[in-house]
């Protein structure tokens, strides 16, 4: 199975700082990534397909990049409303695979 | 609107067995593939597998695999999950989920059902 390797585990930042997440996948999975969002008591929610591609209704702050087995989630300019714990999870083989999260906390 | 909404969660005893339903509206159940993941409390999101649009092809994780069965009736436009020989570690709010048009990717979500796996 392929691992997905999240870091930081967990991240503290201020409003308006520009807050970047890592994913690594244990082996090649070209752009087949997505990123999720989950607030507390809540279902998760798509933000990033494909590895880059923004989900409709999602804002524009939010970006995704990379290829191959290195990843990467941009918040340009944190919101009070961006605290949750957020997931990548591969879709290139399976059985898919989820990232352990990053729990996001506002300063 | 699309809504997703499971039920047939409970307590169960190691060994025993439960059905999770997952009853859906507002979309084309027919043509998408779907999607169960599970999360333990105080855990991470897990995917425990997927089925295609006719159910002629299903996938699992490795621990579910052989216990876990997924189906689907699009007559009814649901979705389920046939649990057998259930474990502790099987206890978790499991999530029924739409993939993307595209497949792959989960663009919507119920809230879940909680399984507790308990003597």
């Amino acid at each position: 199975d392929i691992q997905m390797t999240q870091s930081p585990s967990s991240v503290s930042a201020s409003v308006g700082d520009r807050v970047t997440i890592t994913c690594r996948a244990s082996q090649y999975i070209s752009t087949v990534l997505g990123w999720y969002q989950q607030k507390p008591g809540e279902a998760p929610r798509l933000l990033i397909y494909d590895a880059s591609n923004l989900q409709p209704g999602v804002p524009s702050r939010f970006s995704g990049s990379g290829s191959g087995t290195d990843f990467t989630l941009t918040i340009s300019s944190l919101q009070a409303e961006d605290s949750a714990t957020y997931y990548c999870e591969q879709a290139n083989s399976f059985p898919y695979t989820f990232g352990q999260g990053t729990k996001l906390e506002i300063k | 609107e699309v809504q997703l909404v499971e039920s047939g969660g409970d307590l169960v005893q190691p060994g025993g067995s439960l059905r999770l339903s997952c009853a859906t509206s507002g979309f084309p159940f027919s043509v998408y593939w779907m999607t169960w993941v599970r999360q333990a409390p105080g855990r991470g999101l897990e995917w425990v597998g997927n089925i295609n649009q006719d159910g002629g092809q299903t996938y699992y994780m490795d621990s579910v695999r052989g216990r876990f069965t997924i189906s689907r009736d699009n007559a009814k436009s649901s979705l389920y999950l046939q649990m057998n020989s259930l474990r502790a570690e099987d206890t978790a709010l499991y999530y029924c989920a739409k993939d993307l048009p595209t497949g792959w990717f989960l663009g919507g979500w119920g809230q879940g059902t909680l399984v507790t796996v308990s003597s």
